[in-house]
C-alpha cells in the first residue's frame, strides 16, 4: 500500500488567512482525492485531483476557496483560502492504487479562530 | 442513487466476544465494497474490500466481511474482539460512474474489558 504524509499535521489559524496543506506519496499515483471530515463524522469529498488536469470539485466546493495543485504524480496541495471558523475540520488526502483501493494520509487538523 | 447505510451509530461488545458491524448498500451494477477503520486522532486505514470472487473476504487485524448480494449487505465481523479494536468504522461503496467512494456515516465500536 502507498505511504502518504501530510503537512502540517495540525494548525491554528486566524480568520481571513489561508493555509496550504501538502500531501506527499511514496509512489506515483494517478488519482488523488481531498476530503474534509468533522471529528467522529463521515467524510465529505472536496475534489479529485488528477495529474495533468484541473481538479474536479464536488457540489458546495469551489476553486477560489479550495485551490488545488497537482504538479506531479507524487504530490498535491490543497489551500483553504480566506478561512472562517466554519472551515475548522480535519482535511485528508487519499490516493487510489492500481487495485482500486484508496489509502489515506494521517490528516491535517485545522482550527480557525 | 447509490448509497451506503450503517444502521448503528455505536456497537458495544465485551472483549473476547464476536463482533459485527453492519453495512447495507444500494448500487446499480456490481458493487465494489470497502471497510476502513479510524483510530482516535488518526487517519483512515484500509481493512478489506470485496470486488469479486469469494463472498467471505478476510482483511487486516483478524477482520472479515461477508458479501451478501440478496440482502445487499457487507457486514464486518471478528470472532473475538479486542479492546484495541475500539475505533470508528466506515463502510464505503465505489461509484463506478466516477470512481468516487460513497461513505457510510460510520459506526463507533466500543470493546469493553
Amino acid at each position: 500500500s502507498a505511504v502518504i504524509s501530510q503537512k502540517p499535521s495540525r494548525d491554528i489559524c486566524q480568520r481571513g488567512t489561508s493555509l496550504t496543506i501538502q500531501c506527499q506519496v511514496d509512489s506515483q499515483v494517478t488519482m488523488m482525492f481531498w476530503y474534509r471530515q468533522q471529528p467522529g463524522q463521515s467524510l465529505t469529498l472536496i475534489a479529485t485531483a488528477n495529474q495533468g488536469s484541473e481538479a474536479t470539485y464536488e457540489s458546495g466546493f469551489v476553486i477560489d476557496k479550495f485551490p488545488i495543485s497537482r504538479p506531479n504524480l507524487t504530490f498535491s496541495t490543497l489551500t483553504v483560502s480566506n478561512m472562517s471558523p466554519e472551515d475548522s475540520s480535519i482535511y485528508l488526502c487519499s490516493v487510489e492504487d492500481r487495485e482500486e483501493t484508496q489509502y489515506f494520509g494521517p490528516g491535517t487538523r485545522l482550527l480557525v479562530l | 442513487a447509490q448509497s451506503v447505510a450503517q444502521p448503528e451509530d455505536q456497537v458495544n461488545v465485551a472483549e473476547g466476544n464476536p463482533l459485527t458491524v453492519k453495512c447495507t448498500y444500494s448500487v446499480s451494477g456490481n458493487p465494489y465494497l470497502f471497510w476502513y477503520v479510524q483510530y482516535p486522532n488518526r487517519g483512515l486505514q484500509f481493512l478489506l474490500k470485496y470486488i469479486t470472487g469469494d463472498n467471505l473476504v478476510k482483511g487486516s487485524y483478524g477482520f472479515e466481511a461477508e458479501f451478501n448480494k440478496s440482502q445487499t449487505s457487507f457486514h464486518l465481523k471478528k470472532p473475538s474482539a479486542l479492546v484495541s479494536d475500539s475505533a470508528l468504522y466506515f463502510c464505503a461503496v465505489r461509484d463506478i460512474s466516477n470512481y468516487q467512494l460513497i461513505w457510510g456515516a460510520g459506526t463507533k465500536l466500543i470493546i469493553k474489558p
